[in-house]
């Protein structure tokens, strides 16, 4: 079984502000690790996954995450964030054999100040 | 042109009531999603569906009965509602079952139960 925790329930910045937002997963197998964005009132969607290859990924929005395979931990930063970057976030990881299943973290509300 | 659409948006309704969500995308995908998401923004999954076929039913109450007419469709019906069930119930699609895909999610239906 497959366990994600997300070590800040809210993390409020200023705007312009570098922001990391931070993913622990525990899993006794390989997984894929997933970012989704969920905006006020409205469903989840995709920011960024890791799937293999090179440890940093990045979505267009200029967030990025950085896989870690030996701290299992995948964070998630901007350098520099937007009012519009208010939203909750979480971190998934799914198990790479078989149907996908989603193991979701408690989730992080980004609240960026003017 | 929504990808992924839930009706109702809102559900209020009393204990003891049945009641269903339907799902819809349009987007071709093969799997199906049933997620809730409790009053603490915890997202569990409930049911996958793979072509019409139950892939996933994690520890849900009997009272919960998934049905997929079709590949585009998966809607959710609830016996005997509970104080418990409310929640936001989201449903999601992906292209297939695998462990890689991105997973897209309708709005959501909240859902309170009196």
């Amino acid at each position: 079984a497959q366990s994600v925790t997300q070590l800040d329930s809210q993390v409020p910045v200023f705007e312009e502000a570098p922001v990391e937002l931070r993913c622990n997963y525990s899993s006794s197998v390989s997984v894929y690790l997933f970012w989704y964005v969920q905006y006020p009132n409205q469903g989840l969607q995709l920011l960024l996954k890791y799937l293999s290859g090179s440890t940093l990924v990045e979505s267009i929005n200029g967030f990025e995450a950085e896989f870690n395979k030996s701290q299992t931990s995948f964070h998630l930063r901007k350098p520099s964030v937007h009012i519009s970057d208010t939203a909750e976030y979480f971190c998934a990881v799914s198990e790479i054999q078989g149907a996908q299943k989603l193991v979701f973290g408690q989730g992080t509300r980004l609240t960026i100040n003017p | 042109d929504t990808a992924v659409s839930q009706t109702p948006k809102y559900l209020v309704t009393q204990m003891g009531n049945d009641k269903s969500i339907k799902c819809e995308q349009n987007l071709g995908h093969d799997t199906m999603y049933w997620y809730k998401q409790d009053s603490k923004k915890f997202l569990k999954i409930m049911f996958s569906y793979n072509n019409k076929e139950l892939i996933i039913n994690e520890t849900v109450p009997n009272r919960f009965s998934p049905k997929s007419p079709d590949k585009a469709h998966l809607n959710l019906h609830i016996n005997s509602l509970e104080l418990g069930d409310s929640a936001v119930y989201f449903c999601a699609s992906s292209r297939s079952s695998g462990g890689r895909e991105t997973q897209y999610f309708g709005p959501g239906t909240r859902l309170l139960v009196l």
